[in-house]
């Protein structure tokens, strides 16, 4: 049962240069939520992607943007990088339908964005 | 605006006691609370999770109460292992537009002590 895989692991980057960052949900998932896990800080929530469509977004500027595609996989792209992107970007997937109790976000190992 | 908030940065226990770890909330709205926890290079892992009609939920030596008129839950691991040394993160739970989102606290690093 494959887990949710995120790819590339490292990435490093020059300020204002764009990323764009790779998920695949657990199978059977249909929803994918990106995260943003900064040094010593939680995981905040950037935006989520279900039937193709952004359906719920954190407080994040408009540089961020994502894409779902027909068999669940996910992107999020950011543009114009500032050095206060660097941070851990984690994806986790979850089944719409049902709720935190039957079906919990499960996440990858995340991806290591440094910007320079 | 920070919903949820673990005060608690770390903590230390000795091999065999019990853990309690704490985390706060500011939205009532909120339907559901997990207990993420999260070992270096890894991404988060479920724990336990219950929801806002239950007042405890246990698994194993996990057991999270909830106190929904304090806006308090907890953690309890009983008894602590060196294998739960990690990082712990609480996330409340709510729905809008047909799906859940989550939001996490900033964590509390859990040392077991051998």
């Amino acid at each position: 049962d494959a887990g949710v895989t995120q790819s590339p692991t490292h990435l490093i980057k020059t300020r204002g240069q764009q990323v764009t960052l790779r998920c695949s949900p657990k199978s059977g998932h249909d929803t994918v939520s990106w995260y943003q896990q900064a040094l010593g800080q939680g995981p905040q929530f950037i935006f989520q992607y279900y039937e193709e469509e952004e359906r719920q977004r954190g407080n994040f500027p408009d540089r961020f943007s994502g894409h779902q595609y027909p068999n669940y996989s996910s992107e999020l792209n950011v543009n114009a990088l500032l050095l206060g992107d660097s941070a851990l970007y984690l994806c986790a997937s979850s089944l719409a339908a049902a709720s935190p109790l039957n079906s919990p976000l499960h996440f990858g190992n995340g991806t290591r964005l440094t910007v320079t | 605006d920070q919903q949820v908030k673990q005060n608690s940065p770390s903590l230390s226990v000795q091999e065999g006691r019990i853990s309690i770890l704490n985390c706060d909330y500011t939205n009532s709205m909120f339907d559901y609370f997990l207990w993420y926890k999260k070992y270096p290079a890894e991404g988060p892992t479920f724990l336990i999770s219950i929801s806002s009609i239950k007042d405890k939920n246990e698994d194993g030596r996990f057991t999270v109460f909830l106190n929904k008129s304090a806006k308090h839950l907890s953690l309890h691991i009983v008894p602590s292992q060196p294998g739960d040394s990690a990082v712990y993160f609480c996330a409340a739970s709510g729905s809008t537009s047909g799906t859940y989102k989550y939001i996490f606290g900033t964590g509390t690093r859990l040392k077991v002590l051998a």
